[in-house]
Parts: structure tokens; sequence; C-alpha cells
């Protein structure tokens, strides 16, 4: 079974930690995302992937930075985390163009205090 | 920007009722997808719909792709509590340069009471 795996469901942070989330997915899409949701605003690209090495700024990535070392891996790392930081972070991965779909992990929700 | 529109943001009917869901916009996609997000999960796709006017079905969802691919809509039929969720439109830019990444809509909370 094809999947999205994201190394924690639920986090607690306190303001100012780093926090590092994790991405991995098996099956050898070469596209990664990462994304926020709130409530009302939907979701919001913050960084994405297209290739080992390579990121690309979303909507928004301020106070966020990204590594992508392996194909299957992409990490999301909060240098300075805040309360406003608090959110559900879903992490993507697709065939180039986005024709066949996301494959989407179940999410992480981060809560910074 | 390419953006797309959902409505109702909100839908809470009882269990049998019939609903649909729309999706608009003013450009012009390749194609559109339709998701589903439980709480607590990620958004799961359903569908894809590619050629304007297709219509697709899945057991009691029913899909519709636009004649000019502007829009979409999803009529569920019947509906039942396991229909509870987010939906979420999200469709494929028709112009280069987008890097394959979708445009999502804000989604529709369906709430079906038993």
């Amino acid at each position: 079974d094809v999947k999205v795996t994201q190394s924690s469901r639920y986090l607690v942070k306190r303001t100012g930690e780093k926090v590092f989330l994790e991405c991995v997915q098996d099956m050898d899409h070469e596209n990664m995302f990462w994304y926020r949701q709130d409530p009302g605003l939907g979701l919001r690209l913050i960084y994405f992937s297209y290739d080992v090495k390579m990121k690309e700024k979303g909507d928004i990535p301020e106070g966020y930075s990204v590594s992508r070392e392996k194909k299957e891996r992409f990490s999301l790392i909060l240098e300075s985390a805040s309360t406003n930081q608090t959110s559900m972070y879903l992490c993507a991965s697709s065939f180039p163009g986005g024709y066949y779909g996301y494959t989407f992990g179940s999410g992480t929700r981060l809560t910074v205090v | 920007t390419q953006l797309l529109e959902q409505s109702p943001q909100f839908l809470s009917i009882q269990e049998g009722e019939n609903l649909t869901v729309y999706c608009n916009s003013s450009s012009v996609f390749s194609s559109l997808q339709w998701y589903r997000q439980e709480p607590g999960e990620g958004p799961v796709l359903l569908v894809t719909v590619v050629t304007g006017g297709e219509v697709k079905k899945l057991k009691r969802l029913t899909f519709q792709f636009g004649d000019a691919r502007k829009d979409s809509s999803l009529h569920i039929t019947a509906a039942q509590p396991g229909d509870t969720g987010l939906y979420l439109c999200a469709g494929v830019p028709n112009y280069g340069g987008s890097q394959g990444n979708l445009i999502f809509g804000k989604g529709t909370k369906l709430s079906v009471k038993p």
C-alpha cells in the first residue's frame, strides 16, 4: 500500500524551539510539498521540491525552511517556533504535473505554547 | 493567479438527503480533482476529471467537469454519516511554468446527521 508517512501525529513545542517535521514517501515521486491547514484559510503551500536538493518557496515560506537530501524524504524546519505556527501540517507527494493527484500524509498537529 | 471558489463553505444535512457542492473559477484548468478529508487525516483523492463535460460516478457520488473546464460539481445522492468530511477541489493550471502545483479550493465541510 503506497503511502506518505509523517513522523508525528501530534507535537507540542515551546516558543523559540527549533522544530523538525519529517515526511517520507515510498512511491518514487519527484515532487514533494509541505502545506499548513487552518480553519477558514484552506491549504496554504509553504515549500515544495521537485528534485533532490531542490526547493522552491510557496505562498507562506516565512519562518520555515526545508531540506531534501534524498528523493523519498522531505523535512520541514521551524527555525524558532512561534505561537502563530500552531497548525495542522500536511506533507504530500506527486509525479510531475500533478495530473495523477497528490498523496497526502495523515498530518502533524503542532501546538506551540 | 488562478483561484478556485467552493460553495457552500458548510453544509449540515440529514441522512438520506441529496446535496451538491460547487467549485468555480474564471480560469481554465487542464483537469480538476476532488479530495475528501476526514477529521484528523490527510486528504484522499476521490476522482480526476479531464475532459470538458465529463461526468464520473463513484457509487453515490457524481462528479462533473464544466464544458469550458472552468468549474466542477460534486453531487451526493442519499447522503450517509460516512460521507461526513471536508471536500476539496483542486485544479491543474492550464498554463506553463506551474511545475505541477495544484490550486486548491478552501473546501466544503459536510456533516451528515443520522
